[in-house]
Formats: structure tokens, C-alpha cells, sequence
């Protein structure tokens, strides 16, 4: 079993529709969570980072931890043709980060 | 501020061949870290790097290796290419005390 599990997709959404990207997990020692974004052939970019169980909002995205059930998700609303990557979730063990094999996203208009 | 800078970003070699990639952390930065993401999966850890001491390694042969100089910035070394090493080789850097990295744009290897 992966330390990280998440969906490869691909999902396939209109623009302004909501997206829910999840994780789950088995290693309760995880601590922090994070969400990069990776368009293609470019290097994946930070867009979330929480600690504790609960949501954190910035601007279009929400990130939601719920430590009891090993389980993360980012949420995008009104989704944008620009949206359309691949979403990779994060966790930090140590000082070493285990990624999830991202989710590829498609936003068409 | 730059980002964390990596070069080259393409590159060909062929089997047997050794091969080194270097990356410049963000200013302030101490501590480096690679990865290996091959198409289609999440990239994995390699080394980290902190003040020019190595702070962990994964799940690699010997034939990866690592150093990192005392303006931080960082070299990974793989000898002996084999096909299977083809793959986006990332470099990211993290500020003392904080828990998030920051990705540069990769090098894109290819062995044949």
C-alpha cells in the first residue's frame, strides 16, 4: 500500500464549476499538507499549505484536513480554463515530502 | 526574488554515461532537495541537503549522489545511466524553520 493514494484522473470539468481533488492517507506522523500545481513539463508550484485538521480558504481554493480519517482535499471554485494542470497533494515526513501521483485536471470553456 | 533556478533543463546521454545537474536554491534558502519524477507519478524523493550536510536520502542506488556548496547551491550526480533513470529531475529549497519547499523547473533527462 502507497504512504499516498489519489485518483490519477483525469477529470473533466466545465468552467465555473466546482472541483474537489482529494487524498488519503496511511501514515498517521504526517503533520503537514500541502497542495502544488504542475502544468505540464514545468515544475510544480506551492498553491496550499495547512497544518491542523480543518479548512483553510485563499481566494478560489480550499484546502480541507481531517486528520481523524487520513483524508485531504482541495476544493476550486469556478474553475478556469487556466485551472487545468495537474494537482499533486504533499506530505511532509521529516524533512522530506511524499507526493500522491496527481490528479491531471482539464478545465474546458 | 529569483526562483530556485536548475540547469541545464534538457538533456541526452546514453546508457553508461554519468551525468550532473545543478540548481540554485532561492536567496536565504539553506537546505536543498531533490527528486525524480518519472511521467506519470508524483516525484520522489532523492537527497536533502542542509548547510552542505547531507539530512536524508531515499530509496536510491549508490550510483545517485549529491553535494552542495557553501553559497547552498547543489549538484546531483548519477553514474552508470541506465534507461529507467529517464525522468524530470526537480531541485527545491526550503527556509530555515519552515516546512515548505519550493520547486524549480526541472531537468528534463533523457538516456537512451
Amino acid at each position: 500500500q502507497k504512504e499516498v493514494e489519489q485518483d490519477p484522473g483525469p477529470l473533466s470539468v466545465p468552467e465555473g464549476a466546482i472541483v474537489s481533488l482529494n487524498c488519503t492517507y496511511s501514515n498517521s506522523a504526517f503533520q503537514y499538507f500541502m497542495w502544488y500545481r504542475q502544468y505540464s513539463r514545468k515544475g510544480p508550484e506551492l498553491l496550499m499549505y495547512t497544518y491542523s485538521s480543518g479548512n483553510k480558504e485563499d481566494g478560489r481554493f480550499t484546502a480541507q484536513v481531517d486528520k481523524s480519517s487520513k483524508y485531504i482535499s482541495l476544493f476550486i471554485r469556478d474553475s478556469q480554463p487556466s485551472d487545468s494542470a495537474t494537482y499533486l497533494c504533499a506530505m511532509r515526513n521529516t524533512d522530506k515530502l511524499i507526493f500522491g501521483t496527481g490528479t491531471r485536471l482539464q478545465v474546458f470553456p | 526574488d529569483a526562483g530556485v533556478t536548475q540547469s541545464p533543463t534538457h538533456l541526452i546521454k546514453t546508457r553508461g554515461q554519468q551525468v550532473t545537474l545543478r540548481c540554485s536554491p532561492i536567496s536565504g534558502h539553506k537546505s536543498v532537495s531533490w527528486y525524480q519524477q518519472v511521467l506519470g507519478q508524483g516525484p520522489q524523493f532523492i537527497f536533502q541537503y542542509y548547510e552542505k550536510e547531507e539530512r536524508g536520502r531515499g530509496n536510491f542506488p549508490d550510483r545517485f549522489s549529491a553535494r552542495q556548496f557553501p553559497n547552498y547551491s547543489s549538484e546531483l550526480n548519477v553514474n552508470a545511466l541506465l534507461l529507467g533513470d529517464s525522468a524530470l529531475y526537480l531541485c527545491a529549497s526550503s527556509s530555515p524553520g519552515k516546512e515548505t519547499q519550493y520547486f524549480g523547473p526541472g531537468t528534463r533527462l533523457l538516456v537512451l
